[in-house]
């Protein structure tokens, strides 16, 4: 079980918009260590999306956005498209457990 | 262009070793840390240990899931970072990437990683 809880799957449709939540706790997300999203279909390599919360690298289309607060994280897109269908994950560092650390990924459907 | 290629993956017996290669290049290698992560069938990823630059000592961090099992090292003058991965079990088997930390802080609380490379299988079994 991750210690930070994604959720399995969220679907829409061209054009909606979507979130996915990543829930932490007091020893990271909590605590102010900072959140980073990738994109990720089996059998390429994993894609920064986001990195120290809200921040996109140069490249990755501004429908993609980040935000946290408390324990939580965000993944926003917006303009769904049929080539966002992959699994997100989350990524934090946990204080207690001294390591960096990912959520259990999201496999976003584009309907 | 930045470029992460692992390569070394393939079927290994239970109890045994392999030794994963991800030779580097695009960017000045020497300068970088660099991490492992795996994903096992039907998982999420897993971050497995990184290895700091030289100017931080070439020191390394790891996950408890490996710690004592697995190895990372680098060769700067070839560009190269290294898993050494031993005792190998079924639990293993897994998709591993290599990936260049991003940016100058090589801090384990302040990583994240701006390129990997596409993985390789590793399958334990007998």
């Amino acid at each position: 079980q991750s210690v930070l809880t994604q959720p399995p799957s969220v679907s829409g449709a061209p054009g909606q918009r979507v979130t996915i939540s990543c829930t932490g706790s007091s020893s990271n997300i909590g605590a102010g260590y900072d959140v980073h999203w990738y994109q990720h279909l089996p059998g390429t390599a994993p894609k920064l999306l986001i990195y120290d919360n809200n921040n996109r690298p140069s490249g990755v289309p501004d429908r993609f956005s980040g935000s946290k607060s408390g324990t939580s994280a965000s993944l926003a897109i917006t303009g769904l498209q049929a080539e966002d269908e992959a699994d997100y994950y989350c990524q934090s560092y946990d204080s207690s457990l001294s390591e960096v650390i990912f959520g259990g990924g999201t496999k976003l459907t584009v309907l | 262009e930045v470029q992460l290629v692992e390569s070394g993956g393939g079927l290994v017996q239970p109890g045994r070793s392999l030794r994963l290669s991800c030779p580097t290049s695009g960017f000045t290698f020497s300068d970088y840390a660099l991490t492992w992560f795996r994903r096992a069938p039907g998982k999420g990823l897993e971050w497995l240990g990184f290895i700091r630059s030289k100017a931080y000592g070439e020191t390394t961090d790891y996950a408890a899931s490996v710690k004592g099992r697995f190895s990372i090292s680098r060769d700067d003058s070839n560009s190269i970072a290294y898993l050494q991965m031993n005792s190998l079990k079924a639990d293993d088997t897994a998709v591993y990437y290599c990936a260049r930390v991003a940016g100058v802080y090589q801090l384990l609380a302040l990583l994240y990683f701006d390129h990997w490379g596409q993985g390789t299988l590793v399958t334990v079994s007998s």
